[in-house]
């Protein structure tokens, strides 16, 4: 059984550029979300994506969005890089919208300068 | 909205010794309670959870935690820790009926020969 897995691991952007970042399911999960993690800080919820439709959102900016696509793997874009969106990213999915356990990936590091 | 504070960033053990790592919430309506573990440049791994039943919960590495909801907390211990216990710990809780992990800051535990 396939687990969680994102790319690119690492990543260096400046500010006011663009960034995608891309997770692929655990096999058989359907719902898919993604956390920020700043450092010396616990992840904090982005938002959530049940078969393809936004299912939750944190409080994140519109800059931030994403795509689930029918195979369930996921995108979280970031247009306009500011610093502090410097941080790790964590893609989680889970077999179920509201019950299931989240599995997690070994996350995304984003740096900004 | 829930909340959850874990009162100390840090908690520096001799190996064998016991730990307890604290873990405070707020929330005004039922939640699931839950402890993750992340290892250095890994992402987050479920240690334990609580969802309803019996409120001492043990995962299979020996820990345990301890729904007390008078207090509203969820405490981790172990009785006897390992070198390979050094990692962050993260409590989170989840409405019982919503899809978002809201976490604590962390606790950093560093266990010493």
């Amino acid at each position: 059984e396939t687990g969680v897995t994102q790319s690119p691991t690492h990543l260096i952007k400046t500010r006011g550029q663009q960034v995608t970042l891309r997770c692929s399911s655990q096999s058989g999960h359907n719902t898919v979300s993604w956390y920020q993690q700043a450092l010396g800080q616990g992840p904090q919820f982005i938002f959530q994506y049940y078969r393809e439709e936004e299912n939750g959102r944190g409080n994140f900016p519109p800059r931030f969005s994403g795509l689930q696509f029918p195979n369930y793997s996921s995108e979280l874009n970031v247009n306009a890089l500011e610093l502090d969106d410097s941080a790790l990213y964590l893609c989680a999915s889970s077999l179920s919208s509201d019950t299931g356990e989240l599995f997690f990936g070994e996350g995304s590091r984003l740096t900004v300068l | 909205a829930q909340s959850v504070t874990q009162l100390d960033s840090q908690v520096p053990v001799f190996e064998e010794a016991p730990v307890e790592l604290r873990c405070n919430y707020s929330s005004s309506v039922s939640v699931y309670l839950f402890w993750y573990v992340q290892y250095p440049n890994q992402g987050l791994q479920l240690l334990l959870k609580y969802l309803s039943g019996s409120t001492l919960v043990e995962s299979i590495n020996g820990f345990e935690a301890e729904f007390n909801k008078s207090q509203t907390s969820f405490h981790l211990r172990k009785p006897s820790v390992h070198i390979s216990d050094t990692a962050e710990y993260f409590c989170a809780v989840r409405r019982a009926a919503g899809n978002k992990l809201t976490f604590g800051g962390g606790t950093r535990v560093l266990v010493k020969p």
